[in-house]
C-alpha cells in the first residue's frame, strides 16, 4: 500500500515561472520529509527536507511547504531553470522507524526554455 | 570525491541464474541500504545494514539476500531471478540509522531474460 503518493507523473513549466510539485501521505506517524532529484543515469540526490515541527523550509530557489492537517507537502521552485528538468521524488520517514524512507513514484519536471 | 559506487551499471542475467550486484562507498557511513525500483514505481527498501547488523524488510522475498563483508562494501544476491525481478537496484548510505539524508549510488539496472 502506497503511503506516499505523487499523483502527477509529469509537469511542464516555462523557464522563469514557478514549478509546484505535490506530494500526499497517509501515515500520520511520518514526521520528516525529503525531496530528492534524479537525473537520467544517476542516483537520486538530496534536495531539501522539512521536519514536522515546521511548515516551511527554504533553500535558495527551492521551498518546501508542509500541511500536516492535510497530510500534504509541496515543493516550489522559483524561478524554474532548464537544469531543473529531472524526476523529483518525495520521501517520508517516521522517527519511530528510524531512517526508513517511504518514497513516492516521482514527478518528471520539464522546464521549457 | 566521496561517493557511492555501484557495479555493474547494467546487468543481464538468465531466468533462475544467480546474480550479484555490488555497492561500495567512500563516505565511511555506518548504514547501507538496498532499494528496488520497478518501472514507474517508487523505490522500495529491501533491507539495510547498520554496521554488520542486518535488517530485512518484512515483505522482502527470501530470494533476495545481502552481504556486507566490511564497512565499504555491500552486495545484493538474487538467488533465482525471475522475470519480475527486473528492476533498477539502488544502493544508499547514511552515517547513522536516525533520520538523516541518504546518499544514493547511480543504480544497477537488472534485466532478466
Amino acid at each position: 500500500d502506497q503511503q506516499v503518493k505523487q499523483n502527477s507523473p509529469s509537469l511542464s513549466v516555462q523557464e522563469g515561472r514557478i514549478s509546484i510539485l505535490n506530494c500526499d501521505y497517509t501515515n500520520s506517524m511520518f514526521d520528516y520529509f525529503l525531496w530528492y532529484k534524479k537525473y537520467p543515469a544517476e542516483g537520486p540526490t538530496f534536495l531539501i527536507s522539512i521536519s514536522s515541527i515546521k511548515d516551511k523550509n527554504e533553500d535558495g530557489r527551492f521551498t518546501v511547504f508542509l500541511n500536516k492537517s492535510a497530510k500534504h507537502l509541496s515543493l516550489h521552485i522559483v524561478p524554474s531553470q532548464p537544469g531543473d528538468s529531472a524526476v523529483y521524488f518525495c520521501a517520508a520517514s517516521a522517527t519511530s522507524t528510524g531512517n526508513q524512507f517511504y518514497f513516492g513514484t516521482g514527478t518528471s519536471l520539464t522546464v521549457i526554455p | 570525491d566521496a561517493m557511492v559506487i555501484q557495479n555493474p551499471r547494467y546487468q543481464v542475467t538468465q531466468f533462475g541464474k544467480p546474480v550479484t550486484l555490488s555497492c561500495s562507498q567512500t563516505l565511511n557511513h555506518n548504514v547501507m541500504y538496498w532499494y528496488q525500483q520497478k518501472s514507474s514505481q517508487a523505490p522500495k527498501l529491501l533491507f539495510h545494514y547498520y554496521d554488520k547488523d542486518f535488517n530485512n524488510e518484512a515483505d522482502t522475498p527470501d530470494n533476495f539476500q545481502s552481504r556486507r563483508p566490511n564497512t565499504s562494501f555491500c552486495f545484493l544476491d538474487i538467488r533465482s531471478p525471475g522475470l519480475g525481478d527486473a528492476a533498477m537496484y539502488l544502493c544508499a548510505t547514511s552515517y547513522t540509522s536516525f533520520i538523516e539524508t541518504q546518499y544514493f549510488g547511480p543504480g544497477t539496472r537488472l534485466l532478466v531474460l
